[in-house]
């Protein structure tokens, strides 16, 4: 697709249920970020893949959080256990490039997110 | 991990006005970039600074660069009710040595509500 495709876009779990969020990356996209955002804040980085290297998981909160990238597109964050805490917007991003979000034509690309609420 | 501040954190004016937002921190930026990000949507890229001094315009936005590289201001001429999202600054680390794989690190935002 054009756009970075993230599902589903609305998530209700129940405290103690385990979740995956989905990210579909620009096709040949080398690098794939997953941000935590919370309401009204900025996001925070968790993770970060290079092809399907996990090179960076120093953001994730708690090992009740674990992310995958098995072929070098698509990519999942688990969450297990889900707690209140865990409520915020999920956001997924990629670049072409390997480098710095500036470096290449268009930066980074975001998709629109997952909402993960836990009740 | 350099820390960004922004403000003001609410801002809620009448189409029509002019605003400005800021985005400080007390290191020095190697570069600074400007998202806004829409409700339900993910922050779409508006500007990369990286000279101290710099201005960019951006049809009715105007991004300037502290001469120092510390701070960065966004200036929006006549707003419209469509300038409504949160405005976010962001640190992309430096590339110096090649080792930099571009994880942004993000202020808490500015959240702009432009009433018609």
């Amino acid at each position: 697709g054009a756009g970075v495709s993230q599902s589903p876009r609305y998530k209700v779990a129940k405290r103690g249920q385990d979740v995956a969020l989905r990210c579909d990356p620009i096709s040949g996209h080398v690098s794939l970020f997953w941000y935590q955002q919370a309401l009204g804040q900025g996001p925070e980085f968790l993770t970060y893949f290079q092809n399907e290297a996990q090179l960076d998981k120093s953001g994730l909160p708690s090992d009740r959080f674990f992310a995958e990238r098995p072929e070098g597109s698509v990519s999942t964050l688990k969450i297990q256990r889900t707690q209140q805490e865990d409520s915020a917007v999920y956001l997924c991003a990629s670049s072409l490039w390997l480098r710095g979000p500036g470096q290449g034509p268009g930066g980074y690309t975001f998709g629109s997110g997952t909402r993960l609420t836990v009740v | 991990t350099q820390l960004l501040e922004q403000s003001p954190q609410f801002l809620s004016i009448q189409e029509g006005e002019n605003l400005t937002v800021y985005c400080n921190s007390s290191s020095v930026f190697s570069s600074l970039q400007w998202y806004r990000q829409e409700p339900g949507e993910g922050p779409v890229l508006l500007v990369t600074v990286v000279t101290g001094g710099e201005v960019k315009k951006l049809k009715r936005l105007t991004f300037q660069f502290g001469d120092a590289r510390k701070d960065s201001s966004l200036h929006i001429t006549a707003a419209q009710p469509g300038d409504t999202g949160l405005y976010l600054c962001a640190d992309p680390p430096a590339n110096a040595g090649g080792t930099s794989y571009g994880k942004l690190t993000f202020g808490q935002g500015t959240i702009l509500t432009v009433h018609p």
